[in-house]
């Protein structure tokens, strides 16, 4: 069992339709949850940064972090052409990690 | 601003020839890492390094070798291309193991 699991999609929706991505995880010790969204045939960027348990929003968007179900959700509001992507949730332990333990990534399309 | 730059952006390979892959970066990071990223498998990370002079195997390092003789330069070698090791290579570099990375635009690579 992977220690970070994402359904890989692919995703279609229609324009302005609310978007739920979402990862599990297995590691207790995961204390910092990221976003990242990677255009086709680009680098990914990060999106959004949490620190443990709770809710940020930044515009439309909405990341969730629930540590004792150990799932995390990204929302995208308002879906518009330009948010589609793939996707990446990604993890880290303890201060002192030494690296990030990435998701699959989800495929996104969003339909105008 | 640069951020990270990797060299080159697309290579086309025989079998059993050998090649080297440069990443820059401009960020005074101490993290850089190596991933390959195929269609259904994610990001796999090949090697990381924790500071200069250091290097450390990730996931799937068999093929691979990396170099950090400067703190902004992370190199990847490939001794004897595989047509299993075509694929898209990104290079990313952190402040810390637990911090955002940042990404370069990738390095296609056929091996034929």
């Amino acid at each position: 069992q992977k220690e970070v699991e994402q359904d890989p999609g692919p995703l279609s929706v229609p324009e302005g339709a609310i978007v739920s991505l979402n990862c599990t995880y297995s590691n207790s010790a995961f204390q910092y949850f990221m976003w990242y969204r990677q255009y086709s045939r680009k680098g990914p960027e990060l999106l959004m940064y949490t620190y443990s348990s709770g809710n940020k929003e930044d515009g439309r968007f909405t990341a969730q972090v629930d540590k004792s179900s150990k799932y995390i959700s990204l929302f995208i509001r308002d879906s518009q052409p330009s948010d589609s992507a793939t996707y990446l949730c990604a993890m880290s332990g303890v201060q002192g990690a030494q690296k990030l333990v990435f998701g699959q990534g989800t495929r996104l399309t969003i339909n105008p | 601003n640069a951020g990270v730059t990797q060299t080159p952006k697309f290579r086309v390979l025989k079998t059993g020839q050998s090649m080297t892959l440069l990443c820059a970066q401009d960020m005074n990071h101490e993290y850089m890492y190596w991933y390959r990223q195929d269609p259904g498998m994610g990001l796999r990370l090949i090697h990381y390094s924790v500071g200069e002079g250091t290097t450390a195997k990730g996931e799937v390092p068999d093929g691979y070798n990396v170099s950090r003789l400067k703190k902004q330069n992370f190199l990847l070698g490939l001794e004897s291309a595989a047509p299993s090791q075509t694929s898209v290579y990104f290079c990313a570099s952190s402040y810390t193991g637990d911090a955002e990375a940042f990404f370069g635009q990738g390095t296609r690579l056929t091996v034929v």
